[in-house]
């Protein structure tokens, strides 16, 4: 079973459309986390939940807006993508009662045309 | 805000070699420090975590080790294979519910 899984894992869109990202973990994990990653494989946070409270907003335009219908999902919607929003986006989880090791998912690699 | 550099960005070594990955960070409170291997178009995959109380931690081939005072940790790798040949990140946890990621370093091991 995969821990931490995102669909889709490859989404090409046009300029001004909106999409959305999900996100499961299957390891009861509390915390959930969405991450850029850059053209230069440089990872940032974007957001962060704790049982399905938002406890992390980095500097991200309001566009994008993640969504926690459980603990076990995230999901991270999009409107009005932008040619500046084609990235690789990760999903992630950890547990904070124990040793916080973050997992992640296999990516969702976004491209705006 | 906590900031992690990586060195070198880019390594290349014959097969065979042991190598040692750097990882630095400006705030030392941090709660633990994992290291990541990532594959060309594939997910992050843990490789180790240490925990600031900890100074190394070791798995197969890999020995990580943490100097939380000076803030560095490192990343060994013996006997490199050519299915070593990945990016390596390390990032850093402050407060258990973020991570800081390094700029990463190329790894690519020559048969």
């Amino acid at each position: 079973d995969t821990a931490v899984s995102q669909t889709p894992k490859y989404l090409v869109t046009q300029m001004g459309n909106d999409k959305s990202i999900k996100c499961e973990q299957n390891l009861g994990h509390d915390t959930m986390y969405w991450y850029k990653q850059d053209s230069k494989k440089f990872l940032k946070i974007m957001f962060s939940y704790n049982n399905k409270e938002l406890i992390i907003n980095e500097t991200v335009p309001n566009r994008f807006s993640p969504k926690s219908p459980d603990k076990a999902h995230l999901n991270l919607h999009i409107n009005s993508l932008e040619l500046g929003d084609s990235a690789v986006y990760f999903c992630a989880s950890s547990d904070d009662r124990r040793v916080t090791e973050a997992f992640f998912g296999q990516g969702t690699r976004l491209t705006v045309v | 805000k906590q900031e992690v550099t990586q060195i070198p960005a880019a390594l290349s070594v014959p097969e065979g070699e042991n190598l040692v990955l750097n990882c630095s960070f400006t705030d030392s409170a941090i709660y633990n420090l994992q290291w990541f291997r990532q594959d060309p178009g594939k997910g992050l995959t843990s490789l180790l975590l240490i925990q600031s109380s900890q100074r190394e931690q070791t798995s197969g081939r890999l020995n990580a080790s943490l100097d939380k005072s000076s803030g560095r940790s490192t990343l060994y790798i013996a006997a490199s294979q050519p299915g070593d040949s990945a990016t390596y990140l390390c990032a850093v946890s402050n407060t258990g519910n973020q991570f800081y990621f390094g700029t990463g370093t190329s790894l690519t091991v020559i048969p």
